[in-house]
């Protein structure tokens, strides 16, 4: 069974830094293209970061650039996003998600499968 | 980036109601657009991809067409597992942004 599953949420203090993991399984993680979603509480899908298949293409939102480090372990078939400097805008469930592509710029790709997603709260 | 709008942001219907969503992009991005769906709790699951192909799994009564700016996601009979809150998502460039969503509510 193709599967994604999220950990390392949490709560954590304004300006504190958390990383959060993706294991995978039931596919070759090293063919595909990741990318973490967040949502807000009540609020709608946002799009957040993405990482090619062998790592050597990144992105990040304006919203993040700077703050959060998205990588990934194909030995340990497991993506990370390192996050750093946290706001309470922050505060959302985090959903990793597997393209249908290797890389984050060709046209085309889907999301599927989506973990069930880690909250993270920020908050003092 | 490329901005996606849905409409509407919700709506009211009833079971065996046909119900569109519509999707809007900010520039063309042909084909490249995906639908998702998202009950309370739970992550997005793929319903449509590159504008009309269904998902393995998906029931036959989801649709999507579409192409260049203008979409839609039309269910042509609602069922009670259909109430949900719907996403469309262009794969045309990086981001891959999301419309704001459209809930739909009994």
């Amino acid at each position: 069974e193709v599967q994604l599953v999220e950990s390392g949420g949490g709560l954590v203090q304004p300006g504190g830094s958390l990383r959060l993991s993706c294991a995978a399984s039931g596919f070759t993680f090293s063919s595909y293209a990741m990318h973490w979603v967040r949502q807000a509480p009540g609020k709608g899908l946002e799009y957040v970061s993405a990482i090619s298949s062998y790592g050597d293409s990144t992105y990040y939102a304006n919203s993040v650039k700077g703050r959060f480090t998205i990588s990934r372990d194909n030995s340990k078939n497991t993506l990370y996003l390192q996050m750093g400097s946290l706001r309470a805008e922050d505060m959302a469930v985090y959903y990793c998600a597997r393209e249908s592509r290797q890389s984050i710029s060709s046209k085309g790709g889907w999301f599927d499968p989506w973990g069930q997603g880690t909250l993270v709260t920020v908050s003092s | 980036d490329i901005q996606m709008t849905q409409s509407p942001s919700s709506l009211s219907a009833s079971v065996g109601d046909r119900v569109t969503i519509t999707c809007r992009a900010s520039q063309s991005i042909t084909y490249y657009l995906n639908w998702y769906q998202q009950k309370p709790g739970k992550a997005p699951t793929l319903l449509i991809y590159a504008a009309s192909s269904l998902h393995s799994g998906v029931p036959s009564s989801f649709s999507g067409s579409g192409s260049g700016t203008d979409f839609t996601l039309t269910i042509s009979s609602l069922q009670p597992e259909d109430f949900a809150t719907y996403y469309c998502q262009q794969s045309y460039s990086t981001p891959r942004t999301f419309g704001q969503g459209t809930k739909v509510e009994i």
